[in-house]
């Protein structure tokens, strides 16, 4: 165990449906990460919360919508997603959002299909 | 557009013997170099990390780092059937400051 949890592990959803992924570290860290990893493509950051607050958007669609009430908990709210969003979706964790140093403790992920 | 590259295997070898897993990277401003292995259906979990130029051991782990070249490898010795899993190689640079990630080199040890 890497010390960073998420939840659901899998998900299907339709088009229409709202869904939430979870994560949740324990290890004291302050920055918190969420990727995604489609199959044969390299590892794309999508959002970084460093402190709780939000500081990179690597221009992800509105339909993905990230919270972080706290340094231990990230959210990602997902709405009218499409096929193609259907993906692994990782989260990660590191003491703090200083640089490229950094290095990154990963969640197991959700396996997220879009029908 | 800041690239990592990697062959995306699978890289074959067999048990007991030396598995070498390349990364190349397009911006020559790269300060940081990890090597992270993923199990299939598995989180990424870090294996190494280098800074500067040569070579950085652990175990049965070598991290080889060429900036002229901008190359960076990962030797594995006496590769065990334990090592087969996807080899992710990551750049980081003060500039972007997020890390940029190859696609993963699949390594298959054989018993």
């Amino acid at each position: 165990e890497t010390g960073v949890t998420q939840t659901p592990r899998h998900l299907v959803m339709g088009m229409t449906n709202k869904k939430s992924l979870k994560c949740e570290q324990h290890l004291g860290h302050n920055a918190m990460y969420w990727y995604k990893q489609s199959a044969k493509k390299p590892l794309e950051l999508m959002f970084v919360y460093n402190f709780k607050e939000q500081t990179e958007n690597n221009s992800v669609p509105s339909r993905f919508s990230p919270e972080c009430p706290n340094s231990s908990h990230l959210f990602l709210h997902l709405h009218t997603l499409q096929p193609e969003d259907s993906a692994l979706y990782l989260c990660a964790s590191s003491q703090e959002w200083k640089g490229p140093n950094e290095k990154l403790f990963f969640g197991s992920g959700t396996q997220l299909s879009v029908l | 557009q800041k690239e990592v590259e990697q062959n995306s295997g699978p890289l074959s070898v067999p048990e007991g013997a030396i598995a070498s897993l390349n990364c190349t990277y397009s911006d020559r401003g790269s300060q940081s170099f990890f090597w992270y292995r993923q199990y299939s259906g598995k989180s990424p979990e870090l294996i190494m990390s280098i800074y500067s130029n040569g070579d950085k051991e652990d175990g049965r782990f070598t991290a080889q780092l060429n900036k002229a070249s901008q190359y960076v490898s990962l030797l594995i010795r006496d590769s065990q059937p334990s090592d087969s899993a996807t080899y992710l190689c990551a750049v980081g640079d003060t500039g972007r400051r997020a890390l940029t990630f190859g696609s993963g080199t699949r390594l298959q040890v054989q018993p």
